[in-house]
């Protein structure tokens, strides 16, 4: 298994670009989620989705839209990039969804930074 | 006032040396505690879940207190190889993790 994968590691964007990352998870995991990491402020949720076909937002949702249209894949659309966009993001897998004592996997990251 | 606080360090200690991390949290709600570890520049992985009464798992002791709303970290006998961030981590049943910002821990030969 490969478990989280992410693509790209790293991105440069422009002010007002659009962009896709990418996840995908092989291990048929129901829950699927989204979180940026800023220095001194731990992971924050953005968008999370419990099955194929459902979304929700989550702590920082504004600027970036989600899809779940199958179970392996959550890509993380970003609409117009700003420059406080700039962050790690990480995509992250759980067996099922709302069960508390489920680990949750984690991508590598992609490092993105918007000029 | 955070959801999840705690010190951000660094704990600089020397091998095989006994560290100890704090991690308090705000929301009475909170249902299931873990502790995820941070490699510098990598994901985070989970490291131990926190139960009441309190678990251990090699040289690493968890320990949570609902009354005072804290769980703890201890290790024993340090490694280099534990240098990373430790990351508090809550489940307070909104079908997301919140994350504490993390304790940097550096373990020096």
């Amino acid at each position: 298994n490969a478990g989280v994968t992410q693509t790209p590691k790293f991105q440069v964007l422009k002010t007002g670009q659009s962009m896709t990352l990418q996840c995908a998870q092989d291990m048929n995991h129901e829950y699927m989620s989204w979180y940026r990491q800023d220095p001194g402020m731990g992971l924050r949720l953005i968008h999370y989705s419990v099955g194929a076909g459902i979304t929700d937002q989550g702590e920082v949702p504004n600027g970036y839209n989600v899809s779940r249209s199958t179970t392996e894949d959550f890509p993380l659309r970003l609409l117009s990039a700003a420059p406080s966009q700039t962050s790690v993001y990480f995509c992250a897998s759980s067996p099922h969804a709302g069960a508390s004592y489920n680990e949750q996997f984690f991508g590598p990251g992609t490092r993105l930074t918007v000029l | 006032r955070k959801e999840v606080e705690q010190d951000p360090g660094p704990f600089n200690v020397p091998e095989g040396a006994t560290v100890a991390f704090n991690c308090t949290y705000s929301n009475s709600a909170s249902q299931s505690f873990f502790w995820y570890r941070q490699d510098c520049r990598k994901e985070p992985k989970l490291l131990m879940s926190v139960y009441s009464s309190g678990n251990e798992d090699g040289r690493f002791t968890a320990q949570l207190n609902r009354a005072s709303q804290y769980i703890s970290l201890l290790i024993r006998d340090s490694k280099l190889s534990d240098s990373a961030t430790y990351l508090c981590v809550l489940d307070t049943g909104r079908r997301a993790l919140t994350f504490g910002s993390g304790t940097r821990l550096q373990v020096q030969p």
